[in-house]
């Protein structure tokens, strides 16, 4: 049941160590930005998100940061848990034609965590 | 809330056959989402509904997949005929747009394996 396939880049840590998944972005329109977290076997499930007119946002041990300059958005996770074992995705928001918009997500990035 | 069903969970197949995959969004969630997950693609959006209607469909790979939404409740994405290239995990994700600028909060269901042999 995995949920993607052997080539993502692989971040290993340490249970109690704190973890940055980093994300470049392709399109310097881009408004909004979501991290999403998948495990085994399920769906991508929402952890946080970010508009363009901040920097930084913090929620329950994960904050985001963003650099609109280098289009680059990362994931910082505190205290990493075993259950945080994932594969994390960023995704950013696009606008197209007939003013609407789509969720385009990147390669991913699986975060191993060893008790 | 039972959040996305979609059904079936497996899917065996041979090639050349029919395959439907079905979704039902979270309650009043007004856009529905198919993506398709491969290793070497990552997620890729196929197609979405706002209102039951086809707002974008230039991820549909071909003539050979076709999706529907009939109303608020219920959507398919068909493959006819499959090929062992189609096999993937299709996911469906629905959320509750307000305004056309931002999707909303998507959620996903727990995907449709489909192996084409």
């Amino acid at each position: 049941g995995e949920s993607v396939g052997l080539h993502l880049p692989t971040l290993s840590v340490q249970e109690g160590d704190n973890s940055i998944i980093n994300c470049a972005y392709s399109n310097s329109a881009s408004d909004y930005f979501i991290w999403y977290k998948q495990e085994s076997g399920k769906g991508p499930q929402f952890i946080i998100d970010i508009r363009s007119n901040m920097d930084k946002r913090q929620g329950q041990r994960v904050t985001v940061l963003l650099n609109k300059t280098v289009k680059h958005l990362s994931l910082q996770i505190a205290a990493t848990q075993p259950g945080d074992s994932a594969v994390y995705f960023c995704a950013e928001n696009i606008l197209f034609s007939g003013g609407y918009n789509k969720l385009i997500f990147g390669a991913g990035t699986r975060l191993a965590v060893h008790p | 809330d039972a959040g996305v069903i979609q059904s079936p969970r497996h899917e065996v197949t041979e090639m050349g056959q029919e395959v439907t995959l079905r979704c039902k969004p979270i309650s009043g969630h007004n856009s529905l989402f198919w993506y398709r997950q491969t290793m070497m693609r990552g997620l890729e959006l196929l197609i979405y509904f706002n209102n039951n209607v086809p707002i974008d469909d230039s991820g549909m790979p071909e003539d050979r997949f076709s999706a529907k939404m009939p109303n608020a409740s219920f959507s398919t994405l068909k493959i006819q005929p499959s090929e062992p290239r189609d096999s993937a995990v299709y996911f469906c994700a629905s959320s509750l747009r307000v305004t056309a600028f931002e999707t909303g909060e998507l959620f996903f269901g727990e995907g449709s394996r489909l192996t084409v042999l």
